[in-house]
């Protein structure tokens, strides 16, 4: 079974820019997790999607968005890009609510904010 | 939900055992203890999890104290590529649950 996807690998944009990543979970999960890591502030949890629904977010601004789609695959949106947005992006997938289940993550993208 | 507590960064000689260490002695009764490792700029990777008693995979053991505020993530046999950093982190039976995984030990095997 094929893992956690996610696209583009690596990313470089500029400040004020608006940058979308895509997740796709592992076949059969419904539940996608985004999470921050910098060599700062270490891995961080951004929000969470089951069924196309947030279920939960972490501490960020309102910059930083996602979606579900009916298939299960997710996208993140950060908007007005900041330079301490530079960071690996993990995304992460389990068959039920990630508070009940196990999660397998994604290689992640990286993403350079100039 | 519970916190958990690593040492920094440990070492050890490829071959030998690997005993990583990790408090979380505020977990509660339906909180299960995880671990995953994550090599350098790839995407952690999940190795065992339990919720009191001790479990065995193919990677690795997990010894689970019977009070449960600790745990031992055991590398029976450690390679030079179980180099990574390795996460303990506890998560809800369910519910609202916002997942904290701290800094990790950083697990140097050496030849």
């Amino acid at each position: 079974k094929a893992g956690v996807t996610q696209t583009p690998r690596y990313l470089i944009k500029t400040r004020g820019q608006q940058v979308t990543l895509s997740c796709s979970p592992i076949s059969g999960h419904r539940s996608v997790s985004w999470y921050q890591q910098t060599p700062g502030q270490g891995l961080q949890f951004l929000f969470e999607y089951f069924s196309e629904t947030q279920r939960n977010k972490g501490n960020f601004p309102g910059r930083f968005s996602g979606r579900q789609f009916s298939n299960s695959r997710s996208e993140m949106n950060v908007s007005t890009l900041e330079l301490g947005d530079s960071a690996l992006y993990l995304c992460a997938s389990s068959l039920q609510p990630q508070s009940t289940d196990t999660q397998y993550f994604g290689p992640g993208t990286r993403l350079t904010v100039l | 939900d519970a916190k958990t507590t690593q040492p920094p960064s440990m070492d050890c000689a490829e071959g030998r055992a690997a005993n990583l260490p990790c408090n979380h002695s505020t977990i509660s009764g339906n909180e299960y203890v995880y671990w995953y490792r994550q090599i350098h700029s790839q995407g952690p990777q999940y190795i065992i999890h339990g919720l009191k008693n001790n479990e065995t995979n193919e990677m690795a053991s997990l010894i689970i104290t019977e009070d449960r505020k600790s745990s031992t993530l055991i590398l029976p046999h450690a390679t030079l590529r179980d180099t990574a950093v390795y996460y303990c982190i506890v998560r809800a039976g369910g519910g609202s649950y916002i997942p904290t995984f701290g800094r990790g030990t950083s697990l140097i095997v050496h030849p």
